[in-house]
């Protein structure tokens, strides 16, 4: 079956260390996404692709790069990681332009330390 | 910009009532409206969604959501919740003015006891 995974499921860093999260769809899919989860917020978007070499800045994009060289992985890279990036990342990724459906991956849990 | 509020952080009910979870919009022109669920320790799940035709809306798990443009309503609702239904929900609109992105609401948790 087709499927979004996200890796690693949980991830503990320090202050100022780049890190990048992973995330895989086997859906085809040319919309990918990536939120984050905090409490009171809901989910906020953080960058999101419409394709293979197309990327687009969302609602929280500071401090976060994306890039898209092919159809299935979207990572997330911290350029360098701040304690208000504790979060849980939430990639998702979509079938059409309307975004009616999204699929969401897992999770995963990031403290910076 | 698009948004949605849920007035409600949670919503407590008993196994065989019915239960509402409350999401009101604000959109320009007409609205594209979405709930996803989410069970602990995973990610987000689509349960339903409203984009044109009757006010009355059914998804998966029977749930149901009713659309309510006098009262920019749209709220998601169950006739007997079940224990399983427990979880956290989201009410989301489709903003057509910034790429079709869709904007969450923060969070309604669902407890059902036995």
């Amino acid at each position: 079956d087709a499927e979004i995974t996200q890796s690693p499921r949980h991830k503990i860093t320090e202050t100022g260390r780049q890190v990048t999260l992973a995330c895989h769809q086997t859906w085809n899919h040319n919309n990918m996404f990536w939120y984050r989860q905090d409490l009171g917020h809901g989910l906020r978007l953080i960058h999101y692709s419409y394709g293979v070499q197309d990327t687009n800045k969302g609602e929280v994009s500071d401090g976060y790069s994306v890039s898209r060289s092919n159809t299935e992985d979207l990572p997330l890279t911290l350029e360098s990681a701040a304690s208000s990036q504790t979060s849980v990342y939430f990639c998702a990724s979509s079938d059409g332009e309307k975004n009616e459906k999204l699929f969401f991956g897992s999770g995963t849990q990031l403290s910076v330390l | 910009a698009q948004s949605v509020a849920q007035p409600e952080d949670q919503v407590n009910v008993a196994e065989g009532n019915p239960l509402t979870v409350k999401c009101t919009y604000s959109v320009s022109g007409n609205p594209y409206l979405f709930w996803y669920v989410q069970y602990p320790n995973r990610g987000l799940q689509f349960l339903l969604k409203y984009i044109t035709g009757d006010n009355l809306v059914k998804g998966s798990y029977g749930f149901e959501a009713e659309f309510n443009k006098s009262q920019t309503s749209f709220h998601l609702k169950k006739p007997s919740a079940l224990v399983s239904d427990s979880a956290l929900y989201f009410c989301a609109v489709r903003d057509y003015n910034a790429g079709n992105m869709l904007t969450f609401g923060g969070g309604t948790r669902l407890m059902v006891k036995p």
